[in-house]
């Protein structure tokens, strides 16, 4: 079973409307992270959390909220979808915990592809 | 802030060496990562590092000058599924600790 899910996998909407991207995890770390990748762009952080009660923007978190219902649950909205967010979208955890070298590497998502018509 | 270069694009040979390279300008340097991703496919962590030299990891190996602000990821016996993309991410100290991803090397490997 994969580590960290993201659902739906693909998903086309209309402008306007609003979107919840999902992301679960069972690696059991306490950060998770919110990207978004376009074509030339590179991965570009969105939102990101360093615990349950904690949430922070990131580079590009206009147009983006999101909720950390549970350590292993974050969700990332787009409350009201516009074309330029058309993107693919990956979750990531990480264990600040972990220690030794590569501390904090990341683990990603299968990613989600939006369409935003 | 952090800037992040890598070439956009390399084309080599099954079979061959290939050298990526990644150079970065960051107030308090905390690491560097580099990251293997397919396309269509979630990134995936190749290796880590934090002081000067070479990591070897079988057919791949990192090497980081921070004098330099240059690191490389080297791919020994290139196969065909090696053609990706391949980040590079620098970690800066104080702030989020959060690492700064590159745009990226799409490396297209043929026979």
């Amino acid at each position: 079973d994969a580590d960290v899910t993201q659902t739906p996998r693909n998903r086309i909407t209309k402008t306007g409307k609003r979107i919840m991207l999902e992301c679960s995890q069972t690696k059991g770390h306490d950060r998770m992270y919110w990207y978004r990748q376009d074509p030339g762009l590179g991965l570009r952080l969105i939102y990101y959390s360093f615990d349950v009660k904690d949430i922070n923007k990131g580079e590009i978190s206009d147009g983006y909220s999101v909720s950390r219902q549970a350590q292993a649950k974050f969700s990332l909205s787009l409350e009201s979808a516009i074309p330029n967010q058309t993107a693919l979208y990956f979750c990531a955890t990480s264990d600040s915990l972990a220690g030794g070298p590569g501390t904090d590497t990341q683990y990603f998502g299968p990613g989600t592809r939006l369409t935003v018509l | 802030g952090q800037n992040i270069d890598q070439p956009t694009e390399m084309t080599a040979t099954e079979g061959a060496i290939v050298q990526i390279n990644c150079t970065y300008q960051t107030s308090g340097f905390n690491g560097l990562f580099w990251y293997q991703q397919h396309a269509g496919e979630a990134p995936t962590f190749l290796s880590y590092n934090v002081l000067d030299g070479l990591e070897e990891k079988g057919r791949f190996s990192s090497f980081l000058s921070r004098s330099k602000g240059y690191s490389y990821l080297l791919l020994k016996e290139l196969q065909m599924k090696d053609s990706a993309s391949y980040l590079c991410a620098v970690r800066a100290s104080g702030g989020s600790y959060i690492p700064t991803f590159g745009r990226g090397t799409s490396l297209i490997v043929h026979p």
